[in-house]
């Protein structure tokens, strides 16, 4: 079915901390993922995406990594800042023909100085 | 990130009241979206809208909701008689193709009374 989850609702790490933020998902046919950051009282900031023909991508700090065998998804962000604080979200794109993203709950993020 | 506005960027009505959110695209943005997020929830699909016409619509996206590009401009979501259940952040998001990522406005805050 459709559906995408997160095992944590919050993490908390020290500034200049690397942080792991997971989801879970179960509909196997799923084969984009992306994630996305959100601040308070701000809509969803795109940070990076992955195709299932990738197991890792990389980007500036960030870092997505795709285990399909599990239906797995981590994001890790590197050298965490205090701007890095927010709400994540994973969200998969069903590979059904469907014209929409699925998100997930969330995980907030809280950086500690 | 392109940027999308969004107007109101907060509405307040009353129950059974007709709203309308509006939000501007980019130019060579063919696939819009809306989304809502109730207060501590986490994002849900609406309905997706390509080529003057509606993609795939939610649950959700009964007969009281409706979509449309006036003017060929603005891209228009219209509640017609609110429910005290519709107040939620309205996030209208588009993207330069089909299964390509989506990039989500600032957002309109409902809030029926």
């Amino acid at each position: 079915g459709e559906s995408v989850g997160l095992h944590l609702p919050t993490l908390s790490v020290q500034e200049g901390d690397n942080s792991i933020i997971n989801c879970a998902y179960s509909n196997s046919a799923s084969d984009y993922f992306i994630w996305y950051k959100q601040e308070s009282g701000k809509g969803p900031q795109f940070i990076i995406d992955i195709r299932s023909n990738m197991d890792k991508r990389q980007g500036q700090r960030v870092t997505v990594l795709l285990n399909k065998t599990v239906k797995h998804l981590s994001l890790q962000i590197a050298a965490t800042q205090p701007g890095d604080s927010a709400v994540y979200f994973c969200a998969e794109w069903p590979a059904s023909g469907a014209q929409k993203l699925v998100f997930g709950q969330g995980t907030r993020l809280t950086i500690n100085p | 990130e392109p940027e999308v506005t969004q107007t109101p960027s907060h509405q307040v009505t009353q129950m059974g009241q007709e709203v309308i959110l509006r939000c501007v695209p980019i130019s060579n943005h063919l696939y819009f979206y809306w989304y809502r997020q109730i207060l501590g929830q986490k994002v849900e699909f609406l309905v997706s809208f390509y080529n003057n016409e509606i993609s795939e619509k939610s649950e959700i996206f009964d007969d009281q909701f409706s979509v449309e590009r006036p003017d060929g401009s603005n891209f228009t979501l219209k509640i017609r008689s609110t429910k005290l259940e519709d107040s939620a952040m309205y996030f209208c998001a588009r993207s330069t193709g089909y299964y390509n990522e989506q990039f989500f406005g600032p957002g309109t805050r409902l809030t029926v009374l």
